[in-house]
C-alpha cells in the first residue's frame, strides 16, 4: 500500500534552520513534490526531487533518498512568514494514467520571534 | 494568485440542499482535479479530469458528481450531503505533458454541512 509519513508539528525560532522529514512506501515511485500551505489559503508548489540528492532553491532546499524512502525539506535563515504547513507529496505510477499524488498529513510549522 | 480560482469560498448548507462548487483554471493546463482536505487528515483525492475525461473516480459517494464542461471549467455538484462532508474542498490543474506535472491550487471552498 501506499504510506507518507511526516511530523505533525514543529516549532522554530526566526532566524534558524529546520529541517522536515518525510518518510513514504509506494509501489510505483515517481517524484516526491514539497507544498507550503498557509491557513485558509491553496497550497503552493516549493519542489520536486526525482533523483537522489539535495535540490536547492534559495532559503528553501529539498533533498530525496529513493533507496530510504527518505525525504526532507531545509528552511534556512526562518521569517515569521514561514509559519504554515508543508506536505509532502509523492507520484505514485501506481495511481492513475500520469500518477495520480498522495499526500502526507502536513507539518505545521510555527515560527517564534 | 496560483491561476486557479474557486467559487464560493465559503458554503453552508443543509443535508437536503443541491449545490455546486465551481472552479476555473486560468493556466492553459489539460488536466483537473478535486480534492478533500479534512482537518487532521492527508488531502484526499476525489476526481480527476485529463482533456475533459474523468480518468479517475476515488471510491467517492455517489452524492459528489463532477462535471468538466471543459478544459478551463471544473464542477463539483453536490446533493444529500451529510455532516461529515464537511471539509475544504480544494480544485487543482496540471500540464500532464510537462514535467514534473507539478499542481496548481485554488484557494478552496470552504463547505459546512448542517
Amino acid at each position: 500500500g501506499q504510506n507518507i509519513d511526516q511530523p505533525t508539528e514543529m516549532t522554530a525560532t526566526e532566524g534558524a534552520i529546520v529541517q522536515i522529514n518525510c518518510t513514504y512506501q509506494t509501489s510505483g515511485f515517481n517524484g516526491l513534490f514539497w507544498y507550503q500551505q498557509h491557513a485558509g489559503e491553496a497550497p503552493t508548489f516549493l519542489s520536486y526531487n526525482v533523483l537522489d540528492g539535495l535540490e536547492e532553491k534559495g532559503r528553501f532546499s529539498s533533498f530525496l533518498s529513493r533507496s530510504k524512502g527518505y525525504s526532507y525539506l531545509l528552511l534556512k535563515e526562518l521569517q515569521m512568514k514561514d509559519s504554515a504547513s508543508y506536505l509532502c507529496a509523492v507520484r505514485d505510477l501506481g495511481r492513475g494514467s500520469q500518477g495520480n499524488l498522495i499526500f502526507g498529513k502536513g507539518t505545521k510549522l510555527s515560527v517564534k520571534p | 494568485e496560483t491561476g486557479v480560482t474557486q467559487t464560493p469560498r465559503h458554503l453552508v448548507m443543509g443535508m437536503t440542499n443541491k449545490k455546486s462548487l465551481k472552479c476555473e483554471q486560468h493556466l492553459g493546463h489539460n488536466a483537473m482535479y478535486w480534492y478533500k482536505q479534512s482537518a487532521k487528515k492527508p488531502l484526499e483525492l476525489m476526481f480527476v479530469y485529463n482533456f475533459k475525461e474523468q480518468t479517475e473516480n476515488n471510491s467517492v459517494p455517489s452524492r459528489f458528481s463532477p462535471e468538466c464542461p471543459n478544459s478551463s471549467h471544473l464542477f463539483l455538484h453536490l446533493h444529500t450531503l451529510q455532516p461529515e462532508d464537511s471539509a475544504l474542498y480544494l480544485c487543482a490543474s496540471s500540464q500532464i505533458s510537462t514535467s514534473p506535472y507539478e499542481q496548481y491550487f485554488g484557494p478552496g471552498t470552504r463547505l459546512t454541512v448542517t
